[in-house]
């Protein structure tokens, strides 16, 4: 059982926005900042958003990261069959004193 | 370019000792805390440990606390996973990553290195 919540999967048409959520607590995403990191087939995770909604360069604008109290989203627009992947945020937990990620979410691009 | 290489990994009984070495190249080393997350067979990431930069502070994961130590020697750009008392639940690969900001995000991973806990 992760400590940060995630569906377990999403899926919407090509050129459609999608939405991925992660809910937390006061001891993680309430207090901490939130990354989400895409997990294409076969490879290693890459940084999608830091710092909550900061994009590391070469990321396009497509993806958007928001949070709002103890809950984070990430949000995907114009949708490609390239960003099929399975989508992980993480964030560090005060209380634990570690990193935790949520459980991670398939993007199914129909 | 950045660039981690993580090797060390093999299959090992339960009960076993590891090494896990990552070679990082492309930034300064020693300006960034680094960390070890891993990703059992089909499941999702989890985080294992935590070094700063200068080896000061480091932190586990509960699952691992008490039988994995995380180090790293700046003067050869280099981060250890030391593995001991191994079990079946610790076989995944393990990914050595450099930290953004400390906590705030992980901004390059490794290709990982595969552990097998096997009888």
């Amino acid at each position: 059982q992760s400590v940060l919540t995630q569906p377990p999967s999403v899926s919407a048409a090509p050129g459609q926005k999608v939405t991925i959520s992660c809910s937390g607590s006061s001891s993680n995403i309430g207090n901490n900042y939130v990354s989400w990191y895409q997990q294409l087939p076969g490879t290693a995770p890459k940084l999608l958003i830091y710092d909550n909604n900061r994009r590391p360069s070469g990321i396009p604008d497509r993806f958007s990261g928001s949070k709002s109290g103890t809950s984070a989203t990430l949000g995907i627009t114009g949708l490609q069959t390239g960003d099929e992947a399975d989508y992980y945020c993480g964030t560090w937990d005060s209380s634990l004193s570690a990193v935790v990620f949520g459980g991670g979410t398939k993007l199914t691009v129909l | 370019e950045v660039q981690l290489v993580e090797s060390g990994g093999v299959v090992v009984q339960p009960g076993g000792s590891l090494r896990l070495s990552c070679a990082a190249s492309g930034f300064t080393f020693d300006d960034y805390a680094m960390h070890w997350v891993r990703q059992a067979p089909g499941k999702g990431l989890e985080w294992v440990s935590l070094i700063s930069w200068d080896g000061g502070r480091t932190y586990c994961a509960d699952s691992v606390k008490g039988r994995f130590t995380i180090s790293r020697d700046n003067s050869k750009n280099s981060l250890f996973l030391q593995m001991n008392s191994l079990r079946a639940e610790d076989t995944a690969l393990y990914y050595c990553v450099k930290a953004h900001g400390g906590t705030r995000g992980m901004d390059y991973w490794g290709q990982g290195t595969l552990v097998t806990v096997s009888s």
